[in-house]
């Protein structure tokens, strides 16, 4: 079945970097633009960024622009998050999702992983 | 970016009876070339992800119950549950995807009275 699996989530230091992950099955990754959407606790969603199914075009939230890069791998159907420079406020559950054929709309989630930024 | 705003925050219904969400964009979403306007509703039930209901305002995702319906076009738009059943339960988000970054509302919890 369709679906994608978030994982390198965990508890860092502010300043620090991480990189989170997003394992996809069911579906041909490569031909589908893919999306990092966050959650602070207790809040609502924050879209955060976008990558092209071939990885040519990004694009970023203003509040992780700079610090956060987007990329995937089409050989490993993996999409990633490399995150810098991470501050307190970049502490949310970081979903991926995967965007419709035509739309960014996203119709597929995974469950998230954490990300807690603190000394 | 073009701010999405909900009303209310929350909302209590009875079962079977109607729930209402509404969505404001600050600039309008609507594309002239195709006369769409790019509007999304989610659901998302607690400890849950979220899950897509409608896009284009009004076309509703596959598998999606008949009692979810999307209207409204350009800046204001409206989510709107024809028979509340207790699995409704959820906070409801709307998203602009006509534009990055794609900004959500801040949400309205959905529950029973």
């Amino acid at each position: 079945q369709v679906q994608l699996v978030e994982s390198g989530g965990g508890v860092v230091q502010p300043g620090r970097s991480l990189r989170l992950s997003c394992a996809a099955s069911g579906f041909t990754f490569s031909t589908y633009g893919m999306h990092w959407v966050r959650q602070a606790p207790g809040k609502g969603l924050e879209w955060v960024a976008v990558i092209s199914y071939d990885g040519s075009n990004k694009y970023y939230a203003d509040s992780v622009k700079g610090r956060f890069t987007v990329s995937r791998d089409n050989s490993k159907n993996t999409l990633y998050l490399q995150m810098d420079s991470l501050r307190a406020e970049d502490t949310a559950l970081y979903y991926c999702a995967k965007r419709t054929a035509a739309l960014n709309v996203f119709d597929i989630w995974g469950q998230g992983t954490m990300v807690t930024v603190s000394s | 970016d073009i701010v999405m705003t909900q009303s209310p925050d929350s909302l209590a219904v009875s079962l079977g009876e109607r729930a209402t969400i509404n969505c404001k964009s600050s600039q309008s979403v609507l594309y002239s070339s195709n006369h769409k306007s790019y509007l999304a509703w989610y659901q998302q039930k607690a400890g849950q992800p979220p899950k897509l209901l409608i896009y284009w305002a009004s076309a509703r995702e596959s598998g999606v119950p008949d009692r979810f319906s999307g209207s409204g076009s350009g800046t204001d738009f409206t989510l709107t549950i024809s028979s509340l059943q207790a699995e409704d339960v959820a906070v409801y988000y709307c998203q602009q995807y006509h534009s990055t970054p794609y900004t959500f509302g801040q949400g309205t919890k959905l529950e029973i009275k």
